[in-house]
């Protein structure tokens, strides 16, 4: 059974902090990662995606990808209280390109 | 920017009557998907769609689900004789290039069964 796995929060950071989330995922072939924000009662929004070791950035975001550690996480740099959400990891599972999603990390950005 | 369009945005049902969920995906995109959202879980894949058929789908996706691409722009899923258990947020996605790309989800389709 693949998993994603995610810390369910809540984090809470001050504004203008910068906000570190994480993720594991237990298929060591999986290829690519993605991130996406989930306001309550909305649907998923893709913030990044990630297919390489190493970090690619995109304005406030950055994501880390680990292969050998089986690890991807998110920064948001200067973050806003708009950014406050759930933001959920996802992997691509099947050879149709299906997503196993993690349970998300709920972050609150305080004023 | 280019939109999945996912109608109605709310239904209710009686427990035992049918229900289909209603999509238009992106118009240049090959792929789609349904996916379910039961409300304080993850999201849960339920079955992609390429080249008219099904290309996977999960252990949920049983019996009483049925989906359909009936011309050229609409995808369809169909519950059949609902349960209390399949209330829940239904998205639709599509993609171009699934894996190589981020997916495009709808908006949802909250479905409240009584």
């Amino acid at each position: 059974q693949k998993e994603v796995e995610q810390n369910s929060g809540p984090l809470s950071v001050p504004e203008g902090a910068i906000a570190s989330l994480n993720c594991t995922y237990s298929d060591r072939v999986s290829q690519s990662f993605f991130w996406y924000r989930q306001y309550s009662g909305k649907s998923p929004e893709l913030i990044m995606s990630i297919y390489s070791n190493g970090d690619k950035e995109d304005g406030r975001f950055t994501a880390q990808l680990n292969k050998a550690s089986q690890y991807v996480s998110l920064l948001i740099r200067d973050s806003q209280p708009s950014d406050s959400a759930t933001y959920l990891c996802a992997v691509r599972g099947g050879s149709q390109g299906n997503l196993i999603f993690g349970k998300g990390t709920k972050l609150s950005v305080k004023p | 920017e280019p939109e999945v369009t996912q109608t109605p945005s709310h239904q209710v049902t009686q427990m035992g009557q049918e229900v289909i969920l209603r999509c238009v995906p992106i118009s240049n995109h090959l792929y789609f998907y349904w996916y379910r959202q039961i409300l304080g879980q993850k999201v849960e894949f339920l079955v992609s769609f390429y080249n008219n058929e099904i290309s996977e789908k999960s252990e949920i996706f049983d019996d009483q689900f049925s989906v359909e691409r009936p011309d050229g722009s609409n995808f369809t899923l169909k519950i059949r004789s609902t349960k209390l258990e399949d209330s829940a947020m239904y998205f639709c996605a599509s993609s171009g290039t699934p894996g190589l790309s981020g997916y495009t989800f709808g908006s949802g389709t909250r479905l409240t069964v009584v």
